[in-house]
């Protein structure tokens, strides 16, 4: 099946410093990756939505300065956390639509990336 | 819009019981897809589950069904014969047919005790 790899899987950071999760689709094609900042026992909230070759579309809310969104290829793309700060605490997932498959297939996600900052 | 409701934020069972995890849904579109994902401790979200709206028999999937009732709009997730490593979060998420973004619920919580 459909793989994500998703690293780091844990980061801690210094307050102020930036901080890169990759996301790489395996064994697929991701026209569309997801992603997603989860707070302890709550839900995923979707941050941006990010096409290859294109801008990410945010959603309201997420400052795009501050969680840029790089989708080069159709197999990565990248959250950089830049000046990170503790609030920036959170674990942060992503999720890859196949192309191949139909339009209300499911969506394969990354393990998860829990950073803390210091 | 569309709105996911999971209203049981934990619920417990023994080991090899079964057990129905609440969804009830919300859409004013006509072609949408549910899904139910499993998201152990370890933080990674596991895909189990998916039914269609246009679908008329309930999916199945080993242990798990999805019982789906279109006009009461609900999508309960069935584990039957409970495993120890069945505790986690669940999370029903569905996907309208006018986007391909999926909205999730707020999660239940699943403790089986042995």
């Amino acid at each position: 099946g459909a793989v994500v790899s998703q690293h780091p899987s844990r980061v801690i950071c210094k307050s102020g410093t930036s901080v890169k999760i990759e996301c790489r689709s395996l064994d697929f094609q991701a026209t569309t990756m997801f992603w997603y900042r989860q707070f302890p026992k709550q839900s995923l909230m979707l941050m941006a939505t990010s096409n290859e070759g294109s801008k990410a579309t945010y959603e309201q809310g997420v400052e795009k300065d501050k969680f840029l969104i790089n989708h080069a290829s159709l197999t990565l793309s990248t959250l950089t956390v830049t000046s990170a700060h503790p609030e920036d605490s959170s674990f942060y997932i992503c999720s890859a639509r196949d192309a191949r498959t139909g339009a209300l297939a499911g969506y394969t996600f990354g393990s998860g990336t829990r950073l803390t900052v210091v | 819009a569309q709105k996911i409701t999971q209203t049981q934020p934990g619920m417990f069972v023994q080991e090899k019981e079964a057990v129905t995890l609440d969804c009830t849904y919300d859409t004013s579109d006509q072609s949408y897809g549910l899904f139910w994902y499993k998201q152990p401790s370890s933080g990674e979200m596991i895909f189990l589950i998916y039914q269609g709206s246009y679908d008329e028999q309930n999916a199945t999937e080993g242990r798990y069904s999805l019982n789906f009732q279109k006009a009461r709009k609900s999508a309960n997730l069935v584990i039957s014969a409970s495993q120890l490593g069945d505790s986690a979060m669940y999370f029903c998420a569905m996907r309208g047919g006018g986007s391909y973004i999926p909205t999730f619920g707020r999660g239940t919580s699943l403790i089986v005790h042995p």
